[in-house]
């Protein structure tokens, strides 16, 4: 199971874009990597998956180089409201069987 | 996306008594169940990984007769702490995934023993 290494904390500005790097040196050919967002006493919440180079969605963009062994998520123009902890994780497409949580990014968001 | 509904979402119990959680995937079929623990201001913490209609597999350091798993349908999985103690108070999270790639995770649970 491919481990993630993720920086432990990050602060930024509200209005700055924010970059988070995931490192996953040893993720397999069938690993896919997908980040989550969560906030204090709630559950995960889904962000965004990829397998390789660019996914782009309604909140976020997910850029995956070609060898794979890391990947960043990117918060565009962020706001005092997306202040919570980001997990980077690699899952399996052959259905999961098991799901494991690294330390994760704490993201601050300052006015 | 898809809901996963747990419930309750928070608890108080006393010493020795044992409780329930439930958790449910209101709108998709969850083949698999994962269950998590997490104290303040670390990560999640796996617990327990079920499929429907099998025996969950448990991880490391886990007591499968205090943390009892059932996961009798393909929408309803429930985790009972038995003769909880003050250490069990924790947050516990349930995730369901309909296979493939995703998985959606529930509000959590608050326990806390008292």
């Amino acid at each position: 199971l491919a481990k993630t290494t993720q920086p432990i904390s990050m602060d930024s500005y509200e209005g700055q874009e924010v970059n988070i790097t995931c490192s996953h040196n040893n993720i397999a050919t069938n690993d896919y990597i997908t980040w989550y967002q969560q906030f204090p006493s709630q559950g995960p919440r889904f962000i965004i998956q990829g397998y390789k180079t660019k996914v782009t969605n309604e909140v976020a963009s997910l850029f995956i180089p070609a060898d794979r062994k890391s990947s960043t998520l990117s918060l565009p123009r962020v706001s005092l409201s997306d202040t919570a902890v980001y997990y980077c994780l690699v899952v399996g497409n052959s259905g999961y069987s098991t799901l494991t949580f690294g330390k994760g990014t704490m993201l601050l968001v300052s006015p | 996306g898809a809901v996963v509904s747990q419930h309750p979402s928070w608890v108080i119990c006393k010493s020795g008594t044992s409780v329930k959680i439930e958790c449910r995937s209101l709108d998709f079929q969850a083949t698999t169940m994962f269950w998590y623990r997490q104290f303040p201001k670390q990560s999640l913490m796996l617990m327990a990984t079920s499929n429907e209609g099998s025996k969950a597999t448990y991880e490391q350091g886990v007591e499968k007769d205090k943390f009892l798993i059932n996961h009798a349908s393909l929408t309803l999985s429930t985790l009972t702490v038995t003769s909880a103690h003050p250490e069990d108070s924790s947050f516990y999270i349930c995730s369901a995934s309909p296979g493939g790639t995703e998985a959606f995770f529930g509000q959590g649970t608050r326990l806390t023993v008292v």
